[in-house]
């Protein structure tokens, strides 16, 4: 298996900018979360799914932040607009069903906001 | 509400001593408990995990953890540290009866030093 996906890798826009961020979850994983890493606040959680419907989207910071997923394989995170607090690494990870699972991440994609 | 703790900002280490990376949690019920690494610029990879049972838990690298329910204690340790191990180290909890929200720490990071 590829793992978990993420695109773009590295992203650079201007303030004010719409920013799409995407996710491939592994497959059979029923579970997608979205999280956000910096220096000053560490890993948070922005958002999870379990079968494609949001569960918990209390760490979203702002109504700018929205995110779907319209199927099984596939999520996104979108910034509109985006403003230079927002940068970050954004990390999208998977698990599998109600257990113990452990949550596979993906490589991150490198967010900067000027 | 859950949460961990990871008092050392920074752990140093010689190569081939001993590494302990501590973890205190605070979780409703029995807990799910699991340790990630992150190597730079990379997402954060799996690497052991405690759900029930023997309370020495062996993972990947080499690394094993021990669960201690009376300090709610997760420690992560290794032998003999290698200069490879240098990355940034996440421990993180759930509860087993819960929803499959992980709360992560705020990360520590190991320096092995030839």
């Amino acid at each position: 298996d590829a793992g978990v996906i993420q695109s773009p890798r590295h992203e650079v826009t201007e303030m004010g900018q719409e920013v799409t961020l995407r996710c491939k979850p592994i497959s059979g994983h029923d579970y997608l979360f979205w999280y956000r890493q910096t220096m000053m606040r560490g890993l948070e959680l922005l958002i999870y799914f379990n079968n494609n419907v949001p569960i918990d989207d209390s760490g979203m910071p702002e109504d700018r932040f929205s995110a779907k997923m319209p199927n099984a394989s596939f999520s996104t995170l979108k910034i509109q607009p985006s403003e230079p607090r927002d940068s970050a690494v954004y990390f999208c990870a998977s698990s599998l069903g109600e257990g113990p699972y452990e949550q596979y991440f993906g490589p991150g994609t490198r967010l900067t906001v000027t | 509400a859950q949460s961990v703790a990871q008092p050392e900002d920074q752990v140093n280490v010689a190569e081939g001593n001993p590494l302990t990376v501590k973890c205190t949690y605070s979780v409703s019920g029995n807990p799910y408990l699991f340790w990630y690494v992150q190597y730079p610029n990379r997402g954060l990879q799996f690497l052991l995990k405690y759900i029930t049972g023997d309370n020495l838990v062996k993972g990947s690298y080499g690394f094993e953890a021990e669960f201690n329910k009376s300090q709610t204690s997760f420690h992560l340790k290794k032998p003999s540290a290698l200069v490879s191990d240098s990355a940034l180290y996440f421990c993180a909890v759930r509860g087993a009866g819960g929803n499959n929200r992980l709360a992560f720490g705020k990360g520590n990071q190991v320096v092995v030093i030839p």
